[in-house]
């Protein structure tokens, strides 16, 4: 099974618009972390949010909030307010620890975020 | 502040060539380091993982290896390359302790 699902390859919002990207994640670990990265088209992964199992709280950080749903194993990212420069890859990732081997990460497949003037 | 550093930013090779890529950490000890291939319109495949000196853990077969020399300098290389070695290798870094993963500019691979 996948680890990571993101099931839009792609999403189109208005400028100054709110847009939630979905992701769900399979894991059976108690402690885990949840990120959400960008990618613009020159290639860098940026650390957007970050979102521990055991938080209670949603993460937000900026104009980005994480909808962590435990129960249903999500873990959306929401960006309010959108911009131009809002235009990218968005990748959702899970943090898992492995007995022996350490962390281990997965990413899932992406979502291509554009925004429209 | 913690920086991280991968270069070449580009690289065309025939098939058949060697590899050498690079990627350093400044601004942080003993960092866990990995290196991921993103293939076109793709996720990110991770290949190895590094948790100190000389520790290398390799998650998928492959015709390339990694070696990690100094504690924050992580390499990545192949006696001969493939046209399927084409992709976006990135680097990556956690800290001792720290879940996030952060990760460098990446080095643009294009085998002919």
């Amino acid at each position: 099974a996948q680890k990571i699902t993101q099931t839009q390859p792609g999403m189109f919002v208005q400028e100054k618009e709110a847009v939630t990207l979905d992701c769900t994640y399979d894991t059976s670990d108690q402690s885990y972390g949840l990120f959400w990265y960008k990618q613009p088209s020159s290639g860098e992964m940026i650390f957007l949010i970050y979102q521990g199992s055991y938080d209670e709280q949603n993460a937000t950080e900026g104009r980005y909030s994480l909808n962590f749903q435990k129960a249903r194993k999500s873990a959306n990212l929401v960006i309010s307010a959108s911009q131009l420069g809002d235009s990218a890859m968005y990748f959702c990732a899970m943090r898992e620890h492995v007995v022996n081997t350490g962390n281990q990460f997965y990413f899932g497949t992406g979502t291509s975020l554009t925004v429209i003037p | 502040s913690q920086t991280i550093h991968q270069w070449p930013a580009t690289l065309v090779q025939p098939v058949g060539s060697p590899l050498s890529l690079e990627c350093t950490v400044e601004g942080t000890s003993n960092p866990n380091l990995y290196w991921y291939r993103q293939a076109a319109g793709r996720g990110l495949q991770l290949l190895f993982y590094s948790v100190g000196i000389g520790q290398i853990s390799s998650e998928v077969p492959q015709n390339l290896s990694a070696s990690r020399p100094q504690d924050r300098q992580f390499i990545l290389s192949s006696k001969k390359l493939l046209l399927s070695d084409s992709g976006f290798y990135l680097c990556a870094w956690t800290g001792r302790g720290s879940d996030t993963q952060y990760f460098g500019p990446g080095t643009r691979l294009t085998v002919l």
